[in-house]
């Protein structure tokens, strides 16, 4: 597609429930990143993809979170036991390469009470 | 590590006023930069990018960024806002190939009438 895609929009969870977000980038786009904004205001990477390979998790915490990128799917964020604290609004992007400009997706507000 | 800076963290203008917002970035080595608008409610968009060349960038909606490597700063500026640009604007940087993005935390901008 022409947009990168992000469902659902809205995601209610309660607290140790599971969460899954889904992301498909934009196609031919070998990049996928995943970003947490919380308060509307700092956006924290998560987890980079190259095709289905992570390339770079050095923000993902360590407990809990877990991605994958397959072929022909859509890339997915999955939170087990969610917390309070995981409350936010989470984006994934796309890029062509390594070095071009990333398109973001809409985004999925997770909630969790 | 390499981090952004925004120091003005709400603007308010009159339409037709003219804007520059601040970014400074923390690295010594060779970094692609961008911003982006969050409008109410929306994903972020790309205003423009710098990765080299000109330092003198020119984006979408007439909005345009210098690069000064001295000061390792990458300002946004618009000779004249309209209501229309009200909303979230980031300063983001990054480095090598496929490296995520390091965020500002934004400029909240309000242009009144």
């Amino acid at each position: 597609g022409e947009e990168v895609a992000q469902t659902p929009k809205h995601l209610v969870r309660g607290e140790g429930q599971k969460a899954k977000l889904y992301c498909a980038p934009i196609k031919g786009h070998s990049y996928v990143f995943w970003y947490q904004q919380v308060l509307k205001n700092e956006f924290k990477f998560l987890i980079s993809f190259q095709n289905e390979n992570v390339f770079d998790e050095t923000g993902m915490p360590k407990e809990r979170f877990s991605a994958k990128c397959l072929p022909n799917s859509p890339c997915s964020l999955e939170i087990q036991a969610t917390k309070l604290e995981d409350s936010a609004v989470y984006f994934c992007a796309s890029s062509l390469l390594g070095n071009t400009e990333a398109f973001f997706g809409q985004g999925t507000r997770l909630t969790v009470v | 590590a390499q981090s952004v800076s925004q120091h003005n963290h709400h603007v308010i203008l009159s339409e037709a006023a003219s804007l520059e917002l601040g970014c400074n970035y923390s690295y010594g080595g060779t970094v692609n930069l961008f911003w982006y608008v969050q409008y109410p409610g929306q994903h972020l968009q790309l205003l423009l990018k710098y990765f080299s060349g000109d330092p003198l960038v020119k984006g979408i909606k007439g909005f345009e960024a210098e690069f000064i490597k001295s000061k390792f700063s990458f300002n946004l500026r618009k000779p004249s806002v309209q209501w229309s640009d009200t909303a979230e604007y980031f300063c983001a940087a990054s480095t090598g190939t496929a490296s995520k993005l390091t965020f500002g935390t934004g400029t909240r901008l309000q242009v009144t009438l």
